[in-house]
């Protein structure tokens, strides 16, 4: 069974970092694509980037909204994919979830976690 | 640009049959998109993958009153014999080389 277990959430300082996990079970995160999608309260889902299979070339692409301040990454050892946030702001604000590819090369988001808070205030 | 659009809601009585929209800019017209159902405080769930061509590809365990089909740039979810767990958020997702979007979502009110 595939479960997505997101951790790392929390209250953070603007202008400050914080990275999340997305600890994966009944599959290799290497062997999906895995994204990071966020909802701020009361909005809807904003896509915030995403790391490519292996096969697929295991490359990153990010929204507009995050790039060069968020980076996905991925320990395949320890079978978790990561989300590092630099240079938080308020609008950094949301639940942030960790989701997987339907397929090896596909982008049909198929899987979710139950999401971890993040809350940038000072 | 790709933009996906959907109404802000839909509503129907318990027992009938709703169907959602997800319009693809003309550019896009061919494109895939895929299903999410969002219930109240809870995480999004995958219902399925849509095609241009109207074939769709459920995720598990997704029950058969959940359907999907296309038309030129509209994708649609149908959803008979509404049932309360059925009110929900409903987002339709697509994505093109480098970026995922998601549309504003659809509030499905159970009557």
């Amino acid at each position: 069974e595939v479960q997505l277990v997101e951790s790392g959430g929390g209250l953070v300082q603007p202008g400050r970092s914080l990275r999340l996990s997305c600890s994966a079970s009944g599959f290799q995160v290497g062997d999906y694509g895995m994204s990071w999608v966020r909802q701020a309260s009361g909005s809807g889902l904003e896509w915030v980037g995403l790391i490519r299979s292996r096969p697929s070339g295991g490359t990153t692409d990010y929204a507009a909204s995050v790039k060069g301040r968020f980076t996905i990454s991925r320990d395949d050892f320890n079978n978790v994919a990561y989300l590092q946030m630099n240079s938080l702001t308020l609008e950094d604000t949301a639940m942030y979830y960790c989701t997987r590819s339907l397929t090896v090369a596909g982008a049909v988001v198929a899987f979710w976690g139950q999401g971890t808070l993040v809350t940038v205030s000072s | 640009q790709l933009v996906l659009t959907q109404s802000p809601s839909a509503s129907a009585s318990l027992g009938a049959s709703v169907k959602l929209t997800c319009t693809l800019n003309s550019y896009y017209i061919n494109h895939a998109i895929a299903w999410h159902q969002q219930q109240p405080q809870k995480a999004p769930r995958f219902l399925m993958r849509v095609n241009n061509d109207g074939s769709h590809s459920k995720g598990a365990g997704i029950p058969d009153r959940f359907s999907g089909s296309s038309s030129g740039a509209e994708r649609y979810l149908f959803i008979s014999s509404l049932q309360s767990a059925d009110e929900a958020d409903y987002y339709c997702q697509t994505w093109d080389t480098g970026f995922q979007l998601f549309g504003g979502g659809t509030k499905v009110t159970v009557l």
